[in-house]
C-alpha cells in the first residue's frame, strides 16, 4: 500500500530565505507526482506536476524534484515572502491508467515571518 | 472563467439526517472525485467517477453515495451511516487520457459539521 509521508509537519522561516519541503513515499512505481498549496478553509492549488520520467519542474520561485529510485520528492521555494505562507501538500498518483487516484500526504504548514 | 464550484460552503446536519453537497465544473473534464480532509490526516479518497453513470468507490467509501447522471456535476450524499462526518469536503476533476502530463483541480470546499 502506497504511503506518502511529508516531514517536517510545520516549518517557521523568516523572510527571504531558501526552503526545501520534503516529501517521501515507499512505493516507486508511481506514474506522477504533485505539490499543491491549501490557504486555511479553502481548496486546493497545484503548483507542479512532475511526471514519472521527469527529475524536476521550476515554476517562477519554485523548483520539485523527483528521485523515484529512493522514494523522494523535495520543492524548493526560493527567496521566501509572507504570502507564501500556507500548508504545502504532496500526492502520488497511483500507477494505474485512467483517473487520477491520488495518495496524498499530511502536508507541511510554513510560515513565512517578515 | 473555467473551474469547479462547490456549495454550500458551509453545512450543518443534525444527527441522523442525510444532506447533500454540490459539485459542479466547467473544464469538461471527464473525471471528477470527492475527498475528505481531517486535522492531521490529508486528504482520503471517498469516490470517483471517470465516466456519467459509472464510479467507484475509494477508500472511505462507507456512509456515503455519489450519482453522476452529467459530466459536469457529482453530487455527494452523506448519510446517517456515516459515523463521523464533521470534516471538509474537497470535490476536484481531472482529464482521464492516459497522458502523463495530468493535473488534478480542485473546487474551494464544503465544511460539513454535524450538531
Amino acid at each position: 500500500k502506497q504511503e506518502v509521508t511529508q516531514i517536517p509537519a510545520a516549518l517557521s522561516v523568516p523572510e527571504g530565505e531558501n526552503l526545501v519541503l520534503n516529501c517521501s513515499f515507499t512505493d516507486s512505481a508511481i506514474y506522477n507526482l504533485q505539490w499543491f498549496r491549501q490557504d486555511p478553509g479553502k481548496g486546493l492549488t497545484s503548483l507542479l506536476l512532475i511526471q514519472s520520467s521527469q527529475r524536476e519542474q521550476t515554476s517562477g520561485r519554485l523548483n520539485a524534484s523527483l528521485d523515484k529510485s529512493s522514494g523522494r520528492s523535495t520543492l524548493y521555494i526560493a527567496a521566501s515572502q509572507p504570502g507564501d505562507s500556507a500548508t504545502y501538500l504532496c500526492a502520488v498518483k497511483r500507477d494505474v491508467r485512467g483517473a487520477q487516484k491520488l495518495v496524498f500526504g499530511q502536508g507541511t504548514r510554513l510560515t513565512i515571518n517578515p | 472563467d473555467g473551474g469547479i464550484t462547490q456549495s454550500p460552503k458551509y453545512l450543518f446536519r443534525k444527527e441522523g439526517q442525510n444532506v447533500t453537497l454540490s459539485c459542479e465544473q466547467n473544464l469538461n473534464h471527464d473525471a471528477m472525485y470527492w475527498y475528505r480532509q481531517d486535522p492531521g490526516q490529508g486528504l482520503r479518497l471517498i469516490y470517483y467517477s471517470q465516466i456519467v453513470n459509472d464510479f467507484q468507490k475509494g477508500d472511505i467509501a462507507e456512509g456515503y453515495s455519489v450519482s453522476r447522471e452529467k459530466k459536469e456535476s457529482f453530487p455527494l450524499t452523506v448519510t446517517s451511516a456515516q459515523k463521523n462526518p464533521t470534516a471538509f469536503y474537497l470535490c476536484a476533476s481531472s482529464w482521464v487520457l492516459d497522458r502523463s502530463y495530468n493535473e488534478q483541480f480542485f473546487g474551494p470546499g464544503t465544511r460539513l459539521t454535524v450538531l
